[in-house]
């Protein structure tokens, strides 16, 4: 399957400061990607979908100016987490896919551990 | 509006013994659906999907999943389970007119013991 990675895969950041997390697919054009956030031994919440060279379309709760995606190129994506606080703390999660015929699945990176101190 | 259905927080089976995760769903028109599996501190991996053709789908390290369209399910099989497979597994369905935007159920964690 398609490859997706994640950097870094954990972040240690005092609160107020801000966050970069980048997403990049390896080995096919992605032009879609997907943030994801995950609360311990939860399901997965849908934070917002970036199009490549468009702006990030957010889920309802979701503060965009507090996630700032961008989706520059078919390859990389990056989640800034600004003025983060401890609540901030989560394991973020970003997959990718294409607009290939047929290519319906998402491929997912390995993740992100957040912790804000 | 689509949804999906993991009725079970978690399933414990037997190393050896056949494994059944089960999901269903609720959606208009066709359904995409998908398994992915979950390891620790880590993303998801895709296992398997199905979006046409034979209701029986084969995926991933032995697993398959057999579309059901009359009792809306898809749930997770596989023959003879391994302590390996121990792991969050969540099924998807494709949001209509959402692209490749998925809608996940809440997760069923598998335990596999010896």
């Amino acid at each position: 399957g398609a490859v997706v990675s994640q950097h870094p895969s954990r972040v240690i950041c005092k609160s107020g400061t801000s966050v970069k997390i980048e997403c990049r697919s390896l080995d096919f054009q992605a032009t879609t990607m997907f943030w994801y956030r995950q609360f311990p031994k939860k399901s997965l919440m849908l934070m917002a979908t970036s199009n490549e060279g468009s702006k990030a379309t957010y889920e309802q709760g979701v503060e965009k100016d507090k996630f700032l995606i961008n989706h520059a190129s078919l390859t990389l994506s990056t989640l800034t987490v600004t003025s983060a606080h401890p609540e901030d703390s989560s394991f973020y999660i970003c997959s990718a896919s294409s607009d290939l015929p047929g290519a319906y699945e998402q491929y997912f990176g390995p993740g992100t551990r957040l912790t804000v101190t | 509006a689509q949804s999906v259905a993991q009725p079970e927080d978690q399933v414990n089976v037997a190393e050896g013994n056949p494994l059944t995760v089960k999901c269903t769903y609720s959606v208009s028109g066709n359904p995409y659906l998908f398994w992915y599996v979950q390891y620790p501190n880590r993303g998801l991996q895709f296992l398997l999907k199905y979006i046409t053709g034979d209701n029986l789908v084969k995926g991933s390290y032995g697993f398959e999943a057999e579309f059901n369209k009359s009792q809306t399910s898809f749930h997770l099989k596989k023959p003879s389970a391994l302590v390996s497979d121990s792991a969050l597994y969540f099924c998807a369905v494709r949001v209509t007119g959402g692209g490749n935007k998925l809608t996940f159920g809440t997760g069923t964690q598998l335990k596999v013991e010896l």
